[in-house]
């Protein structure tokens, strides 16, 4: 199994403030993706990433893949209590066909 | 469309009894997949099935057997409920074609064996 390690595990920070999360793994992934899920949900994908470098925006969210393609971050900008949720990371399994995940950063946003 | 819904949301069990979960997707999906999420331990594969009439093991599939006779529906059954079987149980699903592997998750159901 290729582990997904994520950092920090819990986040509480006020609105406005920025912040950054991160996903490493010891392996290489072809591609790494990331999920927020909002409490009672499931899962939502929020970009996927597949080459090394790769910065992609999403309005205040930027996700950054690692050169190496063994890690990722998520940088949020002046969040919101909109943003509050546990974030994972999750990349392709040994067989290709599922996915392995991290254990998540869960965040807290408060007014 | 609906996406991926589960049946039901939420269920209490006695240790040993049995039941099935439920999941559908109206996306013509050939993957789908169940996985359980418990505090602390993120998201973890039980069964998936890459199509029609398949299925393959996971990460955890002691305890549980799952079944994908029709493409659109995928079961998770526990035989003899454990209370370590207490969880969270999503299901997802994703198109087989493509690279980014993005899945498409139901909203749970949340179990509680006693």
């Amino acid at each position: 199994t290729q582990l997904l390690e994520q950092s920090p595990q819990f986040l509480s920070i006020q609105e406005g403030e920025n912040l950054t999360v991160y996903c490493n793994s010891s392996s290489v992934f072809s591609s790494l993706q990331w999920y927020r899920q909002e409490p009672g949900e499931g899962p939502v994908l929020l970009v996927t990433v597949v080459t090394g470098g790769e910065v992609k925006k999403l309005k205040r969210l930027t996700f950054q893949f690692g050169d190496a393609r063994k890690d990722s971050s998520l940088h949020i900008t002046a969040a919101q209590t909109g943003d509050t949720g546990l974030y994972l990371c999750a990349g392709p399994s040994n067989s290709g066909y599922a996915l392995n995940f991290g254990k998540g950063t869960s965040l807290l946003v408060t007014p | 469309n609906a996406g991926v819904t589960q049946t039901p949301k939420f269920r209490v069990l006695k240790t040993g009894q049995s039941m099935t979960l439920l999941c559908a997707q109206d996306m013509n999906h050939e993957y789908m997949y169940w996985y359980r999420q418990d505090p602390g331990m993120g998201l973890r594969l039980i069964h998936y099935s890459v199509g029609e009439g398949t299925t393959a093991k996971g990460e955890v599939p002691d305890g549980y057997n799952v079944s994908r006779l029709k493409k659109q529906n995928f079961l998770l059954g526990l035989e003899s409920a454990a209370p370590s079987q207490t969880s969270v149980y999503f299901c997802a699903s994703r198109s087989g074609t493509g690279y980014a592997l993005e899945q498409f998750f139901g909203p749970g159901t949340r179990l509680t064996v006693l």
